[in-house]
């Protein structure tokens, strides 16, 4: 079975301008979660999305906006980008999210903000 | 105070030592995961765990729930265990929101 896949692996963008991430699950599951990972910060959590519905959110701003897909493909989208958003983004899925739910990590897309 | 916190935050250690990662939390948790992370980013998921103990080849992972503390074990480390191990919780109401600990950077010398 196919891990998880994030796309792209490598982007640089400009201050100002906006993002688009995504993220394949591993088949069949149906729950995404996205993750910050920076220096300073280390890892915060985003988002989660479970059956085309965001079920959790983290303490960012407005700008960090994802959607899932009714294939359980996930894209997050950052606007107006900063320069504090460089960062390492990972996407996990799981099989039914929920507690205690073993989470698979794609291999991140790294995103540098100049 | 972080929710969780690790300790040491960085080892380094020779190949075949015992090591010992910790993971102290304060919230009330449905599961605890650590997790491995190799220089380029990828994560692995090596244990989730809600109480007791698992063991994984080379790796130990045990939890107290009433002293809300986590111990991650290698035994007969070796350099390819070299990493950035990673605890995270999961908050009882939270579902699939994981808060992480600051990781510890492993390092185990030939």
């Amino acid at each position: 079975k196919a891990g998880v896949t994030q796309t792209p692996r490598y982007l640089i963008k400009t201050r100002g301008q906006q993002v688009t991430l995504s993220c394949s699950p591993i088949s069949g599951h149906r729950s995404v979660s996205w993750y910050q990972q920076t220096p300073g910060q280390g890892l915060q959590f985003l988002f989660e999305y479970f059956s085309e519905t965001q079920r959790n959110k983290g303490n960012f701003p407005g700008r960090f906006s994802g959607r899932q897909f009714s294939n359980s493909r996930s894209e997050m989208n950052v606007s107006t980008l900063e320069l504090g958003d460089s960062a390492l983004y990972l996407c996990a899925s799981s099989l039914l999210g929920g507690e205690s739910a073993e989470q698979y990590f794609g291999p991140g897309t790294r995103l540098t903000v100049t | 105070k972080n929710e969780v916190e690790q300790s040491p935050q960085n080892l380094t250690a020779q190949e075949g030592e015992f090591i010992t990662i910790n993971c102290s939390y304060s919230v009330g948790i449905s599961a605890l995961h650590w997790l491995q992370q190799h220089p380029g980013g990828g994560i692995v998921s090596l244990f989730m765990l809600s109480s007791g103990k698992k063991k994984h080849g080379r790796l130990i992972a045990t939890i107290n729930i009433q002293e809300k503390h986590s111990s991650l074990h290698i035994t007969a480390s070796h350099p390819r265990d070299s990493a950035v191990y990673i605890c995270a919780v999961q908050n009882i109401q939270g579902a699939q929101k994981l808060v992480f600990g600051q990781g510890t950077r492993l390092t185990i010398n030939p």
